[in-house]
């Protein structure tokens, strides 16, 4: 079995700030993780994913997110926050036989102010 | 690429009609999944596809969903009768390969409001 949680359904920062998303996942088998984006009346976007190359992942529109399998999380972050950047996100988690069904965190939405 | 293409994007309809969503996952994808949003449960996996074929209905909700993939450029959700409790977002995504590190591709959504 398979769940992710994350932590805080809401975040709000300063434009230029540090974004920091968290999420931490359970899992019974190596996991494949995935940060999406979803922006207001669109669907979900893919970030980045780890797919257990290089532990620390880049992605689009400046995001980034590290696999720490001591911790079991995958936290998404960026430098300097941009306004562009309020949207809802979410963590998924997927792995092992089933078939890669993808497991969704609830989501954080995330707000910029100026 | 036209990405996963959806349709209708928005849906009202009445208590105990007919709903039917319709997509056409991206070219050249073996797999393809419905998902419901709600603000409540959050995205759920509905069914998966692969190669046409379902593989995992397990989250279709009951008997009152259906879904078919006749082709592999086209997918249907039916629900009969609705009920207000189905409103929600719901998506369709593809994706290439049935492996679990590939991405899944998601089409803008169907708006389902039923009155």
């Amino acid at each position: 079995a398979q769940s992710v949680t994350q932590l805080g359904s809401h975040v709000s920062v300063s434009e230029g700030a540090l974004v920091l998303l968290r999420c931490n996942y359970s899992s019974s088998v190596p996991p494949y993780l995935f940060w999406y984006v979803q922006y207001p009346n669109q669907g979900l976007q893919l970030l980045l994913k780890y797919t257990s190359a290089a532990t620390l992942v880049k992605g689009i529109n400046g995001f980034e997110a590290e696999f720490k399998k001591s911790e079991t999380s995958f936290h998404l972050t960026k430098p300097s926050a941009h306004m562009s950047d309020a949207a809802e996100y979410f963590c998924a988690v997927s792995g092992g036989t089933s078939y890669g069904k993808l497991t969704f965190g609830q989501g954080t939405i995330l707000t910029v102010h100026p | 690429d036209a990405g996963v293409i959806q349709s209708p994007r928005h849906e009202v309809t009445e208590m105990g009609q007919e709903v039917t969503l319709r997509c056409k996952p991206i070219s050249g994808h073996n797999s393809l999944f419905w998902y419901r949003q709600t603000m409540m449960r959050g995205l759920e996996l509905l069914i998966y596809f692969n190669n046409n074929v379902p593989i995992d209905d397990s989250g279709m909700p009951e008997d009152r969903f259906s879904a078919k993939m006749p082709n592999a450029s086209f997918s249907t959700l039916k629900i009969q009768p609705s009920e207000p409790r189905d409103s929600a977002v719901y998506f369709c995504a593809s994706r290439p390969l049935a492996g679990g590190a590939d991405t899944q591709y998601f089409g803008p959504g169907t708006r389902l409001t039923v009155l």
